[in-house]
């Protein structure tokens, strides 16, 4: 049973478009929703996070819209740029849980294309 | 940003052998990760680490495998023997209890 899933599996836009990428939850007690952005050969790296007592959290051209009642979130990629173009992994986790367990989606993989 | 480095980036083993997978965490980190993540799959969770002591490890963790970081140098991943199917990207991570910094993984092939 996947905990954590997120649509689609990859997105193509434009330069300048705005790109939305979907995550989904099952946990009702995960609280904490990080995402990672992940370049070919790279580790992943944070991009942007959010707790679940927020509904949006915006970090320049990201922004996470949250919603709890639904168990959902996306993430909103503005004025996309070419090095945009990465794989983007929604994760969850228990913020008060020792350790910080992530639990991983699959993955969006983002193109931009110019 | 801080860096967790992965030694090394690739290895090739025979399967029933041996390998110990190499992470030097960032410098305060006080928690330890291994994930495991096969092509076009998820990252999964293996492991975490914290004062000497696994403190939760997940189904894939199997008998074979076993981490330690003896006296703060590297956080390292054994496994002994290897099979098949533990071909896959291993990333380790780090953090102080917030934020997780990852590795750029090591890409293991058993053959």
């Amino acid at each position: 049973q996947q905990q954590v899933r997120q649509s689609p599996q990859s997105l193509t836009v434009w330069e300048g478009e705005t790109a939305i990428l979907n995550c989904s939850y099952e946990n009702s007690a995960f609280d904490y929703f990080p995402w990672y952005q992940q370049f070919p050969g790279e580790g992943p790296a944070l991009l942007i996070s959010i707790l679940s007592v927020s509904n949006k959290k915006e970090d320049g051209r990201f922004t996470i819209f949250f919603n709890k009642r639904e168990k959902k979130l996306s993430l909103h990629i503005a004025d996309s740029q070419p090095g945009d173009s990465a794989t983007y992994f929604c994760a969850a986790s228990e913020s008060n849980s020792a350790g910080n367990k992530l639990t991983f989606g699959i993955g969006t993989r983002v193109l931009v294309r110019p | 940003g801080p860096k967790v480095l992965q030694i090394p980036s690739h290895q090739i083993i025979d399967m029933g052998q041996m390998v110990t997978l190499n992470c030097d965490p960032v410098s305060n980190h006080l928690y330890f990760y291994w994930y495991k993540q096969i092509l076009g799959q998820q990252m999964e969770f293996l492991v975490n680490f914290y004062n000497g002591k696994v403190m939760e490890k997940s189904k894939l963790f199997k008998d074979q495998f076993s981490v330690e970081r003896p006296d703060g140098s590297y956080f390292t991943l054994k496994i002994q023997p290897t099979a098949l199917e533990d071909s896959a990207v291993y990333f380790c991570a780090s953090s102080l209890g917030g934020e997780v910094f990852f590795g750029k993984g090591t890409r293991l092939t058993v053959v």
